[in-house]
């Protein structure tokens, strides 16, 4: 099982609708969990961190379950700039693991 | 406010040639660096890291390397490029000493291997 898991689409979403994707992971002692969003081919971006009770920046809202072992990451009234690839990036104090990433179209 | 530089932007080089890749970041002192490779259609793989000047850390075994001469320098080489090395190469800058928290990317190096 890789250590951690995304579904890499692609999410095909009309314009204003909700998405939601997941990342789980394996490895019960990873301590700090973000999100980031990659343009084609430029670098990744930081998105957000994802904090145990949950945090939103605008219409974003990223969740951790620790029980489950996964991270969520909602986006509302998507917007065609949405468009991207988001990877999931767990971290130990040892090692950083980057999700393979979900990739996310938003339809006009 | 912080920024990172990588040069060159893209680069074709043949295979059995040398390699230097650079990396330097502003407006931070003491940060951890980081040099990453992403394959097409593949994850970013974490390559080296560092704590400090002269500190490196391997993650995977391979025909690279890197070094950290100053504070804010972060330069990854090969002696001899294999086919396999062609990939998008990214230095990130992380502010936790010693700890993997928020990594800040720079805007890559686009590497092709003939």
């Amino acid at each position: 099982r890789k250590e951690v898991e995304q579904d890499p689409g692609p999410f095909n979403v009309p314009e204003g609708a909700t998405v939601a994707f997941n990342c789980t992971y394996s490895n019960s002692a990873s301590q700090s969990f973000f999100w980031y969003r990659q343009d084609c081919r430029k670098e990744p971006k930081l998105l957000m961190s994802v904090y145990s009770s949950g945090n939103e920046d605008g219409r974003f809202t990223a969740q951790l379950n620790r029980a489950s072992q996964y991270i969520s990451l909602l986006i509302r009234d998507s917007k065609l700039s949405d468009s991207a690839t988001y990877l999931c990036v767990v971290n130990r104090d040892d090692k950083i693991i980057f999700g393979k990433g979900t990739r996310l179209h938003i339809l006009p | 406010s912080q920024t990172i530089h990588q040069w060159p932007a893209t680069l074709v080089q043949p295979v059995g040639s040398p390699l230097s890749l650079e990396c330097t970041v502003e407006g931070t002192s003491n940060p951890n660096l980081y040099w990453y490779r992403q394959a097409a259609g593949r994850g970013l793989q974490l390559l080296f890291y560092s704590v400090g000047i002269g500190q490196i850390s391997s993650e995977v075994p391979q025909n690279l390397s890197a070094s950290r001469p100053q504070d804010r320098q972060f330069i990854l080489s090969s002696k001899k490029l294999l086919l396999s090395d062609s990939g998008f190469y990214l230095c990130a800058w992380g502010r936790l000493a010693g700890v993997h928290g928020t990594q800040y990317f720079g805007p890559g190096t686009r590497l092709t291997v003939l």
